[in-house]
C-alpha cells in the first residue's frame, strides 16, 4: 500500500514554461512534506518543504503547494530550465518526522 | 563536507552469494537510513538508525536481509543469500535528529545485480 503516490511517472516540459509535479498521500497523520532531485548516478537531493500549517511555501523558482483536504501537493517550476531535468521524488512524514515515505519518481525531463 | 559516503558504488554477484553494502554518515549526524529504490517502488524505507540503535526495520524484506551499525561513523546492510530479485539501487542517508527540520542526506547509493 503507496502512502505517497506519484501518479506520472514522466513530464516533458518546453524550457521557460512552467513544470508542474503532482503527488497524492493517503496518510492523514502526514504533516510534513518534501521534495527531493535526483540526477542520474547520485542520490536525491533535498529542494524544498512544506509544513501541514501552511499551503504554500517558495524558494527562488520552486514553490510548493499544498492541499490538505485533497490530500494533494505540488511543485511548481516557474522558469523551468534543461538543468532541471531529473527524477523528482516526493516525500511525506508524521509525527516524529525521522521516517520518510517516499514516492516512486516523477521524471522531468526540460527541452531546450 | 563529504557527504554520505557509500561503497561499492557497483556490485555484480551471483544469487545464493553474500553481499554488505558499506556507509559513512556526515559527521554528527546521528540518524541513518538504508534505502532500496527500484523502478516499481521508487524509494523505500528498509531500516533506519538513531544513536547507532535500531529504531524502525519494518522495511526489511525478508531475514535474508540485516542491517548493524556498530559507531556513529559506519553501517553496514548484508544480503546473504542474495537473489536476482535483491537487484536494486541502495541508498544510504543521514540527518541530524531534529525531526522534521531535518532533510535526509544520501549517499551516492550501491547499485547491486544479482544475476
Amino acid at each position: 500500500d503507496q502512502q505517497v503516490k506519484q501518479n506520472s511517472p514522466s513530464l516533458s516540459v518546453q524550457e521557460g514554461r512552467i513544470s508542474i509535479l503532482n503527488c497524492d498521500y493517503t496518510n492523514s497523520m502526514f504533516d510534513y512534506f518534501l521534495w527531493y532531485k535526483k540526477y542520474p548516478a547520485e542520490g536525491p537531493t533535498f529542494l524544498i518543504s512544506i509544513s501541514s500549517i501552511k499551503d504554500k511555501n517558495e524558494d527562488g523558482r520552486f514553490t510548493v503547494f499544498l492541499n490538505k483536504s485533497a490530500k494533494h501537493l505540488s511543485l511548481h517550476i516557474v522558469p523551468s530550465q534543461p538543468g532541471d531535468s531529473a527524477v523528482y521524488f516526493c516525500a511525506a512524514s508524521a509525527l516524529d518526522g525521522n521516517k520518510l515515505v517516499f514516492g516512486a519518481g516523477t521524471i522531468l525531463r526540460v527541452k531546450s | 563536507d563529504a557527504g554520505v559516503i557509500q561503497s561499492p558504488r557497483h556490485e555484480v554477484t551471483e544469487m545464493g552469494q553474500e553481499v554488505t553494502l558499506r556507509c559513512k554518515p556526515i559527521s554528527g549526524h546521528n540518524s541513518l537510513f538504508w534505502y532500496r529504490q527500484t523502478m516499481m517502488r521508487g524509494l523505500e524505507l528498509l531500516i533506519y538508525f538513531n544513536n547507532n540503535v535500531p529504531i524502525d526495520d519494518s522495511g526489511m524484506p525478508e531475514d535474508r536481509f540485516s542491517a548493524k551499525m556498530p559507531n556513529a561513523s559506519f553501517s553496514t546492510l548484508k544480503i546473504q543469500p542474495s537473489e536476482p530479485r535483491d537487484s536494486a539501487v541502495y541508498f544510504c542517508a543521514s540527518s541530524l535528529d531534529r525531526g522534521n527540520n531535518s532533510p535526509l542526506h544520501f549517499g551516492n547509493g550501491t547499485r547491486l545485480t544479482v544475476t
